[in-house]
Order: structure tokens, then sequence, then C-alpha cells
């Protein structure tokens, strides 16, 4: 069974700050996903990275895949209000399709 | 173009009873996935379905199973209800090339709550 470990599990932050998400595993994913979920509804995609070593930017967010494509992290710059929520990261085992794995997600509150 | 619905949005039940979940897929797309979601934690894969079939199975008992139809929409049936069933069980719909990157669309969760 592969696992993804995500930390912080909860961050409080004021806005304006800036702030990591990491997600950990000792298996090998052929991608990772990052999703932001709202009270009562099911989570959205952010981003999808592939590559190891793969940086990809989303306006304040960033996202990078570790070069052994078993780790993943999420900056974001400047926090605002508005991305108040939680951020599940989900992994693809090898051959597996798209049958995600994911983690624990963390909760993440940004005071005005 | 619609997205993924599901029904009911809410439901209770005791414990030993049975349950069916429906959810109807994104207009286009051939798989849908069942995620569990209990409170506090991430999603966890239960099983996948694509034309029909059972495509793979996460780590769930036989009670859970799972149906999909000709027009794509699925269904998740749960027997002998746990209190431990309780949880918010997300349908997820995709176009099937095999990959890795195949977009999974969530829909909005069916809350169960087993007493």
């Amino acid at each position: 069974t592969q696992l993804l470990e995500q930390s912080p599990q909860f961050l409080s932050i004021q806005e304006g700050e800036n702030l990591t998400v990491y997600c950990n595993s000792s298996s090998v994913f052929s991608s990772l996903q990052w999703y932001r979920q709202e009270p009562g509804e099911g989570p959205v995609l952010l981003v999808t990275v592939v590559t190891g070593g793969e940086v990809k930017k989303l306006k304040r967010l960033t996202f990078q895949f570790g070069d052994a494509r078993k780790d993943s992290s999420l900056h974001i710059t400047a926090a605002q209000p508005g991305d108040t929520g939680l951020y599940l990261c989900a992994g693809a085992p090898n051959n597996a399709g798209n049958m995600l794995t994911f983690g624990g997600g963390t909760r993440l509150m940004v005071k005005p | 173009e619609t997205g993924v619905t599901q029904s009911p949005t809410h439901l209770i039940k005791t414990r030993g009873q049975q349950v069916t979940l429906r959810c109807s897929s994104q207009s286009g797309h051939n798989t849908v996935s069942w995620y569990q979601q209990a409170l506090g934690q991430g999603p966890q894969f239960i099983f996948q379905y694509y034309r029909e079939e059972e495509n793979g199975r996460g780590n769930f008992p036989p009670r859970f199973s799972g149906l999909q139809f000709p027009n794509y929409s699925s269904e998740l049936n749960v027997n002998a209800l746990e209190l431990d069933d309780s949880a918010l069980y997300l349908c997820a719909s995709s176009l099937y090339s095999g990959g890795s990157t195949d977009t999974q669309y969530f829909g909005p969760g069916t809350r169960l709550t087993v007493l």
C-alpha cells in the first residue's frame, strides 16, 4: 500500500504571509496532483505534475515534484483569505491509471 | 455541459442496513471512481468502473459493491452498514486513456451517517 503523508495538518496564518505544504511518500508515483476542497464540495484539481523536478506556477501558488517522484510541495506566496480551504495531494501509483492515493490533507485558514 | 452530480446529498441509516448512492458522470466521460472521505481525512479510493466493468479496487471489503450503467452513471452499494462507514462518499468521472494524468472531476459527495 502506497501512503502519502501531508504536513502540516493544520495551518492558521495572517493575510500576506507565505506558507509551504509538504507531501511525502516512500513510494514512487507516476504523477502527483494537488486539489483544493471547500466545505460541502468535492475536491477541485489545481495542478498535475508528472516529471521529477518539475515546477509549476499558478498565480501565487508554486508546485514542485521531487526529483525521485516521491514527494511534492505547494508554496503559497502572500496568502489571502480566499485561499482558506483543505489542500489535498494525491498520487497516481505506477500502473494504476488515475486511481489516486490521497494524503490526509492540510487545512489552511488565512485570517484577514 | 453538466458536471458530476450525486444523490442524495445527505443520508442517515442504522447499523446493519443497506444503502445505495448514485452518481451521474460529466457529459462525455466513460469512467467513474468512488472514494470514501472520513471526517478530517483525505479521500480513500474504493473502486473504479470503466465501460460497466470494475477496473480497479482499493482496500475495501466485498460489502462495498458498485455498478456502472450504459449511460456511464454509477451506483455504490454498501451492505451491512457499520458505524465506521459514516463518511462523505465522493464520485469522480473522467475520460479514460489509461494514463495517470486523466483528470478526474469530483461531485459534491453524499454525506452518509450510520447510527
